[in-house]
């Protein structure tokens, strides 16, 4: 079973829809989640961490569900610059290296 | 904004040589990791580096890599004798302390001819 496992997508919505992504993980001594975006070809920046009891920031909304070893992302009003590679990525308890999903593609059509 | 830098953008190098790349760290940071990631795959964690040592590695960080922090603001990863299947995006990273988020560079394209 892969350790943190993304639906890939590609996932084409129109401009102000709202997406949702899911991410499932593996290892319950998970502790730390993040959201990261990616462009092609470039780097992952941070999104957003994702707290036990979500958190929310602008359009976006992360929920963490420990029970089930379950994260999502809320994406609302999507805007043509959200459409990018969204990275679910998880830390162990004591570990240092982040642990990547493989990411969904998301493309804002206008 | 501070940031992660990266040099060089892209490097090509005959198969079996050996390669630097460098990275600078923002400056307050503790924590510095190097990840790759192939082309169409995902990222991959290779390595982090706290107060002077290796704290971490995977099973991709063998003996033909090496970390080194030569000085107070550039962290290395070398690679001794490159293969092809090395060829892949390497991303340095650093963080502040060893469990919050890390911040990346913009990548050393390495392609291995």
């Amino acid at each position: 079973r892969k350790e943190v496992e993304q639906d890939p997508g590609p996932f084409n919505v129109p401009e102000g829809a709202t997406v949702a992504f899911n991410c499932t993980y593996s290892n319950s001594a998970s502790q730390s989640f993040f959201w990261y975006r990616q462009d092609c070809r470039k780097e992952p920046k941070l999104l957003m961490s994702v707290y036990s009891s979500g958190n929310e920031d602008g359009r976006f909304t992360a929920q963490l569900n420990r029970a089930s070893q379950y994260i999502s992302l809320l994406i609302r009003d999507s805007k043509l610059s959200d459409s990018a590679t969204y990275l679910c990525v998880v830390k162990l308890r004591g570990a240092q290296k982040l642990v990547f999903g493989q990411g969904t593609r998301l493309t804002i059509n206008p | 904004e501070p940031e992660v830098t990266q040099t060089p953008s892209h490097q090509v190098t005959q198969m079996g040589q050996e390669v630097i790349l460098r990275c600078v760290p923002i400056s307050n940071h503790l924590y510095f990791y190097w990840y790759r990631q192939i082309l169409g795959q995902k990222v991959e964690f290779l390595v982090s580096f706290y107060n002077n040592e290796i704290s971490e590695k995977s099973e991709i960080f063998d003996d033909q890599f090496s970390v080194e922090r030569p000085d107070g603001s550039n962290f290395t990863l070398k690679i001794r004798s490159t293969k092809l299947e090395d060829s892949a995006m390497y991303f340095c990273a650093s963080s502040v302390v060893g469990d919050t988020e890390a911040f990346f560079g913009q990548g050393t394209r390495l392609t291995v001819v």
